[in-house]
């Protein structure tokens, strides 16, 4: 069964510019849910979509924004980037959006240098 | 305001002895806890978890701890081995947060042989 599939792994952009980072889930996992780590913060919580529906929505501000298509799929979208968006962007995904059972499976991140 | 708190950024550990990862957190209103372990290069992977009805959860060489009125919960590693040395984040939820979890920063773990 293949895992979550972000694309691109690594990229690099300047300020002002805007991004769009793509997550496959697992077959079958309606729920994709996006993370944001940076050193020293962990990592925080963007937000989560589940059959194509916003569900869940963390403290980032506008410029952050996300998608689903009815396969799963998912996009976010940075626009206006600032030098502190820089991070690795994670997405999990799980067939509920449960927790109880730790069901959350993460891709490998997608790397964002803001220059 | 950091719900979950992680105060050692790193640990080191002799390999064989127990490595004891602490995290603590302020809401009241979590009722699940979990763990992650997360390698250079690659996305965090789930570890063991925790329901609030409990106080520990085994798995192996792994064991959670909850004490529900200090707020504070652990992860046991015993023995610790070089394969474990890792990033570990400890994460809650509250009840119906679907895919919404809250990570503390981490703690480096290195094993030493």
């Amino acid at each position: 069964k293949a895992g979550v599939t972000q694309t691109p792994r690594y990229l690099i952009k300047t300020r002002g510019q805007q991004v769009t980072l793509s997550c496959s889930p697992i077959s079958g996992h309606r729920s994709v849910s996006w993370y944001q780590q940076t050193p020293g913060q962990g990592l925080q919580f963007l937000f989560e979509y589940f059959s194509e529906t916003q569900r869940n929505k963390g403290n980032f501000p506008g410029r952050f924004s996300g998608r689903q298509f009815s396969n799963s799929r998912s996009e976010m979208n940075v626009s206006t980037l600032e030098l502190g968006d820089s991070a690795l962007y994670l997405c999990a995904s799980s067939s509920s959006g449960g927790i109880n059972t730790g069901e959350l499976f993460f891709g490998e991140g997608s790397r964002l240098t803001v220059l | 305001d950091q719900q979950v708190k992680q105060n050692s950024p790193s640990l080191s550990v002799q390999e064989g002895r127990i490595s004891i990862l602490n995290c603590d957190y302020t809401n009241s209103m979590f009722d699940y806890f979990l763990w992650y372990k997360k390698y250079p290069a690659e996305g965090p992977t789930f570890l063991i978890s925790i329901s609030s009805i409990k106080d520990k959860n085994e798995d192996g060489r792994f064991t959670v701890f909850l004490n529900k009125s200090a707020k504070h919960l652990s992860l046991h590693i015993v023995p610790s081995q070089p394969g474990d040395s890792a990033v570990y984040f400890c994460a809650a939820t509250h009840p119906n947060q679907g895919g919404k979890l809250i990570f503390g920063q981490g703690t480096e773990l290195s094993v030493k042989p």
